[in-house]
């Protein structure tokens, strides 16, 4: 079973500025990465797909890159809504495994 | 647009049966090639992809649970069920049902709903 790694557990940033967030897969996944963001008392909402694409209506601001086992997440210009909770989930491998998540808080 | 709505009983009791229903608006289960899935969080713990169906009804389950697990669909209703047989502190979680596409990931979800199970 492949171990779905995220760092930092949590990020402080400021609004305004830019947080990367980082993912690491145990073994190879190609590009079956994506990533989610969960706001409080939410479902989960699907982001990046195929490591670098934009899900329907995600904003530019949210970029995805990496591939095999180094992935990141990369968002610009932060505003309020984005501080929450980020997965990144392969679905490259059975079962498909979820990282434990990074929480973006305001600094 | 398509929405997913989970319901099923709040609490179960330990060793019996967990069973939960996913109701899908919008769009027809059959129609594209989508695979319907559980997928659970436990408080404090990592989300786990119990399983899914795919919409011609073969079903692929997560090692983990599946000699426990079943999961089916009822495309009269527009539903997908989850059965968790035996079940006991460790199933609590929150629930929730997804919408699988092959090549990329799961792109909607319901809501989600808490089960505890108690002894």
């Amino acid at each position: 079973e492949i171990v779905m790694t995220q760092s930092p557990v949590t990020l402080s940033v400021s609004p305004g500025e830019r947080a990367t967030l980082s993912c690491r897969a145990s073994q190879s996944v190609s590009s079956d990465l994506a990533w989610y963001q969960q706001r409080p008392g939410q479902a989960p909402r699907l982001l990046i797909y195929g490591a670098s694409i934009r899900a329907t209506g995600v904003p530019a601001k949210f970029s995805g890159s990496g591939s095999g086992t180094e992935f990141t997440l990369t968002i610009s210009s932060l505003q309020s809504e984005d501080f929450a909770l980020y997965y990144c989930q392969q679905y490259n491998n059975w079962p498909y495994i979820f990282g434990l998540g990074t929480k973006l808080e305001i600094k | 647009q398509v929405q997913l709505q989970e319901s099923g009983p709040g609490l179960v009791k330990s060793s019996e049966t967990l069973s939960l229903t996913c109701t899908v608006s919008g769009r027809s289960l059959t129609s594209g090639s989508y695979y319907w899935s559980w997928i659970r969080q436990p408080p404090g713990k990592a989300l786990e992809v119990i399983g899914y169906i795919y919409y011609t009804g073969s079903t692929n389950y997560n090692p983990s649970m599946k000699s426990r697990v079943t999961i089916s669909l009822d495309t009269s209703k527009n539903q997908i069920s989850l059965k968790v047989r035996s079940v006991t502190a460790a199933d609590t979680a929150v629930y929730s049902c997804a919408r699988g596409v092959v090549t990329a990931a799961f792109d909607i979800w319901g809501q989600g709903t808490m089960v505890t199970v108690s002894s």
